[in-house]
């Protein structure tokens, strides 16, 4: 199953960076786009949701949207080591409950 | 801050035999779902649940599936007959609203099957 596909990493980078992830999908009936964070061996913690196309900003969090590439983004700004965890991209259709994941990227924030 | 919560942590089972894994999910939400992730691969949807019935359930819940809400709070998934591939998390998540783009994951159960 291909449907959404997300580089797994890992990533590292300093504290203080700014990161960048990215989730690209096949299917175009995908209209809410999720961002969840995962802890090691904790549950996937909601940070933020957008519906089709466009920009999200929460604190040091963006998310971005764009359905003509089929292309979203999360962006986190001042990176911290607190951020050092597996980023989920999640997506699902209009109707339905059904969410599709990525893979996750694993990050780790350098002191 | 509410959250969802899942018992036990950790299930080992031997394959043939049945277990129950539960959840309470935050309190005023309405919508239930399931999903697994197997060690190194995406999370993966189950079932969703609304008012009594399953809503919406994917390929994997097949027939040795099957969910229920017995109580006001409590949320259940039952494997009747486990496999060595039902080895994985199972992670409960509640909405409040239909649709549920804001899903509320639990810690998980790590289930497994020997």
């Amino acid at each position: 199953q291909k449907e959404v596909e997300q580089d797994p990493g890992p990533l590292s980078v300093p504290e203080g960076a700014i990161v960048s992830l990215n989730c690209t999908y096949s299917n175009s009936a995908f209209q809410y786009f999720m961002w969840y964070r995962q802890y090691s061996r904790k549950g996937p913690e909601l940070l933020m949701y957008t519906y089709s196309s466009g920009n999200k900003e929460d604190g040091r969090f963006t998310a971005q949207v764009d359905k003509s590439s089929k292309y979203i983004s999360l962006f986190i700004r001042d990176s911290q080591p607190s951020d050092s965890a597996t980023y989920l991209c999640a997506m699902r259709p209009n109707t339905g409950n059904q969410f599709y994941f990525g893979t996750g990227t694993s990050l780790t924030v350098i002191p | 801050e509410p959250e969802v919560t899942q018992t036990p942590s950790h299930q080992v089972t031997q394959m043939g035999q049945e277990v129950i894994l539960r959840c309470v999910p935050i309190s005023n939400h309405l919508y239930f779902y399931w999903y697994r992730q197997i060690l190194g691969q995406k999370v993966e949807f189950l079932v969703s649940f609304y008012n009594n019935e399953i809503s919406e359930k994917s390929e994997i819940f097949d027939d040795q599936f099957s969910v229920e809400r017995p109580d006001g709070s409590n949320f259940t998934l039952k494997i009747r007959s486990t496999k060595l591939e039902d080895s994985a998390m199972y992670f409960c998540a509640s909405s409040e609203l239909a649709g549920g783009s804001e899903q509320y994951f639990g810690p998980g159960t790590r289930l497994t099957v020997t």
